[in-house]
């Protein structure tokens, strides 16, 4: 399975926006790149996904390298609520390589 | 509403029994997984299922069974094998084979052995 790295804790202020990093330099061509994050306590939600090119949603936005070799999710505004740690997942399309393998993530502090 | 259903939240068995984890998922998924996660680690694969009446093993399946007998549920039985089964065990489920589609996860259930 491909792997990814991310740091293992990120710190923001509230109200400014956010950059979590993800290294995935063994992507294949069709692994799409996932991002989850976990609240204590609770299952993963999925947060946004992709495969080229950069990505928005109400959550987050994603910005992927030319070379598919890194991404980072953006959050543009941090809250509190916000404070979670962050998984980068790379996620075939069928069969086995359709499992998602989830490493430490990134602990991400809030702070006022 | 649709979505993804674990039962108990919290779960507690003495030393040497089996227990079984309840998930159950009316989203119409194809696929679905359990997960174990230790305190101040990551999600760590058990089993998955692709599809009904096929199953195979994750990273640390050795102590666990599963069955998958109908498609909205996947039952995780924890056995008196497994040495170290005290963790948060969470169940996801998402559409099998289709390009780039999102996992739901359940709200994770905490066994505790005594």
């Amino acid at each position: 399975d491909a792997k990814t790295t991310q740091p293992n804790s990120m710190e923001s202020n509230e109200e400014e926006p956010v950059h979590l990093p993800c290294n995935h330099s063994t992507i294949s061509g069709t692994d799409y790149i996932h991002w989850y994050r976990q609240l204590p306590s609770q299952g993963p939600e999925y947060v946004i996904h992709g495969l080229t090119s950069n990505v928005n949603n109400r959550m987050a936005s994603l910005a992927i390298a030319e070379d598919r070799k890194s991404s980072t999710l953006i959050l543009h505004r941090a809250t509190l609520r916000d404070a979670a740690v962050y998984y980068c997942i790379l996620r075939g399309n069928t069969g086995t390589a359709s499992k998602l393998t989830f490493g430490t993530g990134t602990r991400l502090q809030v702070t006022l | 509403d649709g979505g993804i259903t674990q039962s108990p939240k919290y779960l507690f068995r003495k030393e040497g029994q089996n227990v079984t984890l309840s998930c159950e998922q009316n989203l119409n998924h194809d696929a679905m997984y359990w997960y174990r996660q230790d305190p101040g680690q990551g999600l760590r694969l058990i089993y998955y299922s692709q599809i009904v009446n096929d199953f195979q093993k994750g990273d640390i399946a050795e102590g666990y069974s599963v069955s998958r007998e109908k498609k909205e549920s996947f039952p995780l039985t924890v056995t008196s094998a497994q040495k170290n089964p005290t963790a948060f065990y969470l169940c996801a489920s998402s559409p099998s084979n289709r390009v780039g589609t999102e996992a739901f996860f359940g709200q994770g259930t905490r066994l505790t052995v005594v």
